[in-house]
Parts: structure tokens; sequence; C-alpha cells
């Protein structure tokens, strides 16, 4: 199927390192992404990775891919209360028109 | 740019109503998505043009939703007619052309829909 996999909640303490994990399915998948969506908004690319990468870091965040478990993970370090969302994860299908399979987010509460 | 704008933000009605929800995608994107969020079902994807093309509508849940792309700026998702499991956010996004190597989807605030 279809499906991208996501836990539903996560809670961390606030300066604490974030792990969100996702498993896809398409192995022939050439993009992924992390998406955050903040209360009342829509949906903010926060960091994307090329299939032919296993991980990327930009600033507090570092993604990791691995291939051969269609594994994705987004780590958040020093996490903040402002890190508080819901953070989808998403694989972009083989084709020619930038469809997107997203997963069912992961709500991230931040606790001081 | 201003984005991907939506309107209305809030539309509250009643039961039987038609609903019309716009897009204005962004300036220079080919592709438009239309999508639905609840609780209970996540994000939704119901329809995505191409080109102004209906790519694939196999998402839209049944004959009482249709949506429109008659020109590159501009798109309408309409229910007709509405009934209270329709409540739901809305979300229209768009994305640059694939030879622009940007393989991103812009999302719009979304419009928030409830039928009472």
């Amino acid at each position: 199927g279809e499906d991208v996999e996501q836990s539903l909640f996560l809670s961390v303490r606030e300066g604490d390192s974030s792990v969100i994990n996702c498993t896809y399915t398409d192995s022939s998948s050439t993009y992924l992404y992390w998406y955050k969506q903040e209360p009342g908004a829509g949906l903010q690319l926060l960091t994307y990775i090329f299939s032919n990468m296993d991980m990327k870091q930009d600033q507090r965040l570092t993604v990791l891919l691995n291939k051969k478990d269609k594994h994705l993970s987004l780590r958040i370090a020093d996490t903040q209360t402002g890190d508080s969302a819901i953070y989808f994860c998403a694989e972009r299908k083989s084709g020619g028109y930038n469809k997107l399979i997203f997963g069912a987010g992961t709500r991230l509460a931040v606790h001081p | 740019d201003a984005g991907v704008i939506q309107s209305p933000r809030h539309e509250v009605t009643e039961m039987g109503q038609e609903v019309t929800l716009r897009c204005k995608p962004i300036s220079g994107h080919n592709s438009l998505f239309w999508y639905r969020q609840t609780m209970m079902r996540g994000l939704e994807l119901l329809i995505y043009f191409n080109n102004n093309v209906p790519i694939d509508d196999s998402g839209m849940p049944e004959d009482r939703f249709s949506a429109k792309m008659p020109n590159a700026s501009f798109s309408t998702l309409k229910i007709q007619p509405s009934e209270p499991r329709d409540s739901a956010v809305y979300f229209c996004a768009s994305s640059p052309p694939i030879s622009s190597a940007s393989y991103e989807q812009y999302f719009g605030p979304g419009t928030r829909l409830t039928v009472t």
C-alpha cells in the first residue's frame, strides 16, 4: 500500500533531543520530507533529503535515511517549547507530478 | 510572494448547503493539490492538477465533491450538498514545475469548514 507510518505522540523535556521516526513504502521514492504544522496553520517544509543521501544536517535538525529498511528519522537537538507542533513525514512518489504521500503526523509536546 | 492564498479561512454552514472553497496558487507553480485534514483520518489528498488538468481525483470521497481549475491562478473545491461529516480543515498546496528542480509543496493556511 501507500502508507507512510509514524508514531502519533512524542513528549520530551525542554533541552533534550527529540527523535521522530517514520517508515515509508516506495523504495523508488526520490525525495523524503519533514513538514511541520503549528496550531491553526498549514504545513511548512522543515527539511528534505534526497534518496542517495544517508544523512542531512541543518542547524538543530538531523535527518537520517536508511534505504534498506525504508526508515527515516528527524532529530531535533536542544528541543525548545517553540518546537511543539505536529511533524509529518512524506515521500515523493516516482513519476512526474510532485505527488507526496504523508504520514499521519507525530504530535511533539515539549514540557519544561 | 504572498504564498498560497485560500478563502474563506473559516466557513460555517448548515447541512445541505453548497460550499465553495477557493485557492490561489503561487505564481509560476503548475501543480495544485487539495487536501483534507481531520483528527480521525489525518491528511488526505483529494485531487491534484498539473497545468490546470486534473491528474488524479481518486481521493475525492464521493460525487458531492468536485474541483475545478479554470486557469493557472485559481482553483475551487465545491461540496454540494454538504454534510456534517465533511467538517474538516481543507488545505490547498502548489508546487513549481519539475524542471525547476524544486520538489516542495507549499501549503496555504487552510479553510476550516464546519457543517452543522
